[in-house]
């Protein structure tokens, strides 16, 4: 699995829009990018998964950049109810993986 | 279609004593994997399971063990407890073989505290 490098913490406004940058230098050609959502005391939820360009779904919008070495998670208007930690997934179809979550980054949406 | 089940939600253990979770997985679902969770290590993956065999382990002690059912219900045991396995632990499946480009669905975790 690509090693990913991500903001510890963000803080933010509710109604803004929020960009959470991915960082995976070592991405294979193969590798997807995942991003997941985490509430306390609940397990993680997917959000969106992406190869390349843009990938966008009623929750959010996933920008990677040709060289694919980061990616770029756009949640748009921010509420409350968005604060959580979101992590970033890289990794390909081979099976038997360990599956490496980072420290993830942990939002904080402020009225 | 029902989600990830994991019960007990809560568990209070005392060291030295053993414990089991279980995790059903979505309908149709044949892996399970299983992670831990803690506020100083983070999300850390354990094994995965699919087709009632034990695909790939995580580095932890040999005292954490699971299995698979036919029916792809999983359970997890961990043995010896100890203070340091106070945890949220979470099972998540998925439809294929786990690899990362595959979406995990979570269950919700079990918390268990060791005393």
């Amino acid at each position: 699995l690509a090693k990913t490098t991500q903001p510890i913490s963000m803080d933010s406004y509710e109604g803004q829009e929020v960009n959470i940058t991915c960082s995976h230098n070592n991405i294979a050609t193969n590798d997807y990018i995942t991003w997941y959502q985490q509430f306390p005391s609940q397990g993680p939820r997917f959000i969106i998964q992406g190869y390349k360009t843009k990938v966008t779904n009623e929750v959010a919008s996933l920008f990677i950049p040709a060289d694919r070495k980061s990616s770029t998670l756009s949640l748009p208007r921010v509420s409350l109810s968005d604060t959580a930690v979101y992590y970033c997934l890289v990794g390909d179809d081979n099976y038997g993986q360990n599956f490496v979550f980072g420290p993830g980054t942990r939002l904080s949406v402020l009225p | 279609k029902a989600g990830v089940t994991q019960t007990p939600r809560y568990l209070i253990k005392t060291r030295g004593q053993q414990v089991t979770l279980s995790c059903s997985p979505i309908s149709g679902h044949r892996s399970v994997s299983w992670y831990q969770q803690t506020p100083g290590q983070g999300l850390q993956f354990l094994f995965e399971y699919f087709s009632e065999t034990q695909r790939n382990k995580g580095n932890f002690p040999g005292r954490f063990s699971g299995r698979q059912f036919s029916n792809s219900r999983s359970e997890m045991n961990v043995s010896t407890l100890e203070l340091g396995d106070s945890a949220l632990y979470l099972c998540a499946s998925s439809p294929r073989q786990g690899s990362a480009n595959e979406k995990l669905f979570f269950g919700s975790g079990t918390q268990l505290s060791v005393l």
